[in-house]
């Protein structure tokens, strides 16, 4: 069974922390994705990868950085945690050219107090 | 980032009722897609659009393709508890392109 796994699913951080949100893919994907979740707003995407090393700002990059050191793992970084920044968090992988086919982890609840 | 406009934000239903949702973009896309995100649960695909005017089902949920490919439909006949969720249209304007997403609409079917 396909799995897209993200390390946390509930997060609770101070303002002003480094936040580390995880992701791992098992289906060999050359492309992996971060959007963040707002009620009201849908999916915004924050950055993506479409290869090792490789990666691109999406429509919100503002507050955060990305790591793509291993084909199966995509990092999403919060260099300093701002309230503004609690939200869902959602990681997507795609097979290279399959854009539209995306497979989405259960998401990471990330609460900056 | 453009949005894509989805109504209705929300539903409240009967079970058994049919539902309609739709969304609509001031620019073109070539393929069209219809998520559903189960609560607790990452989006997953239900229906991929790739022509003007195609017409798709998938069981009980049937997805259109808009003539001007600025909107799409979905409808949902005979509700049941488990279609109960988020549902987000999704726009993509090239093929291999990233995706836009809608605002959602939030599904709540009353048994």
């Amino acid at each position: 069974d396909v799995k897209v796994t993200q390390s946390s699913r509930y997060l609770v951080k101070r303002t002003g922390e480094k936040v580390f949100l995880e992701c791992v893919q098992d289906m060999d994907h050359e492309n992996m994705f971060w959007y963040r979740q707002d009620p009201g707003l849908g999916l915004r995407l924050i950055y993506f990868s479409y290869d090792v090393k490789m990666k691109e700002k999406g429509d919100i990059p503002e507050g955060y950085s990305v790591s793509r050191e291993k084909k199966e793992r995509f990092s999403l970084i919060l260099e300093s945690a701002s309230t503004n920044q609690t939200s869902m968090y959602l990681c997507a992988s795609s097979i290279q050219g399959l854009n539209e086919k995306l497979f989405f982890g259960s998401g990471t609840q990330l609460s900056v107090l | 980032g453009q949005q894509l406009n989805q109504s209705p934000q929300s539903m409240f239903i009967q079970e058994g009722e049919d539902v309609s949702m739709n969304c609509t973009s001031s620019s073109i896309f070539n393929t069209w897609l219809w998520y559903k995100q189960d609560p607790g649960e990452g989006p997953v695909l239900l229906i991929a659009l790739y022509k003007a005017g195609e017409l798709t089902s998938n069981g009980r949920l049937t997805a259109q393709f808009g003539i001007t490919r600025k909107d799409s439909f979905l409808n949902i006949s005979a509700s049941i508890p488990s279609d109960v969720g988020i549902y987000f249209c999704a726009g993509q304007r090239t093929s291999g392109s990233r995706l836009t997403f809608g605002e959602g609409t939030q599904l709540t079917v009353n048994p």
